[in-house]
């Protein structure tokens, strides 16, 4: 099975508005994860990451947060625009080999 | 800013035809990667390659599929004879190291298969 992977297949959120893109992972000694952005006919990019020894980290208009006790991982994102509608993925990063869930479709209505 | 590269950008093959789908890597960078979307599913792992071998595989990469880094620049992805539930988006990244903390991979911008 996978091991990580996301709790809503879509989002959708007026222009403005904050969103939020949850990310559960299974396996306890993950100490690394990374989110990526897929968007319509593209490879997936890099957004943000994050290691194990933090519970939040901020950057451009996204801040990560990390929960270990539950094993729980989220992506916000301030101030939605219509430039963010896409899939959002969490990976874990430390694996040699990347894999991804399904991912969440994030729509933003203007 | 690097990037990894890929063409074609879209091939249309008949099945049973064999496709090669290129890639140029970053080039400081020293694990490649193919990976697989088809259409509205996820974006699955297909191999690994690092110096010179294949590291890991699953268990979509067949006897149909290979890879070979020929020269000193491009990744390719070789379809032997092709099926059409091989019609998918195939993307490569590479990564600079495997080791803990550097695990951001770098996507092309893929290379679309139709096989009819």
């Amino acid at each position: 099975g996978e091991s990580v992977g996301l709790h809503l297949p879509t989002l959708s959120v007026q222009e403005g508005d904050n969103s939020i893109i949850n990310c559960a992972y299974s396996n306890s000694a993950s100490d690394y994860f990374i989110w990526y952005k897929q968007e319509s006919g593209k490879g997936p990019q890099f957004i943000i990451d994050i290691r194990s020894n933090m519970d939040k980290r901020q950057g451009q208009r996204v801040t990560v947060l990390l929960n270990k006790t539950v094993k729980h991982l989220s992506l916000q994102i301030a101030a939605t625009q219509p430039g963010d509608s896409a899939v959002y993925f969490c990976a874990d990063g430390g694996s040699y080999i990347p894999t991804f869930g399904r991912g969440t479709s994030l729509i933003v209505h203007p | 800013e690097p990037e990894v590269t890929q063409t074609p950008s879209h091939q249309v093959t008949q099945m049973g035809q064999e496709v090669i789908l290129r890639c140029v890597p970053i080039s400081n960078h020293l694990y490649f990667y193919w990976y697989r979307q088809i259409l509205g599913q996820k974006v699955e792992f297909l191999v690994s390659f690092y110096n010179n071998e294949i590291s890991e595989k699953s268990e979509i990469f067949d006897d149909q599929f290979s890879v070979e880094r020929p020269d000193g620049s491009n990744f390719t992805l070789k379809i032997r004879s092709t099926k059409l539930e091989d019609s998918a988006m195939y993307f490569c990244a590479s990564r600079e190291s495997s080791g803990r903390f550097t695990g951001e991979l770098f996507f092309g911008e893929g290379s679309r298969l139709t096989v009819l």
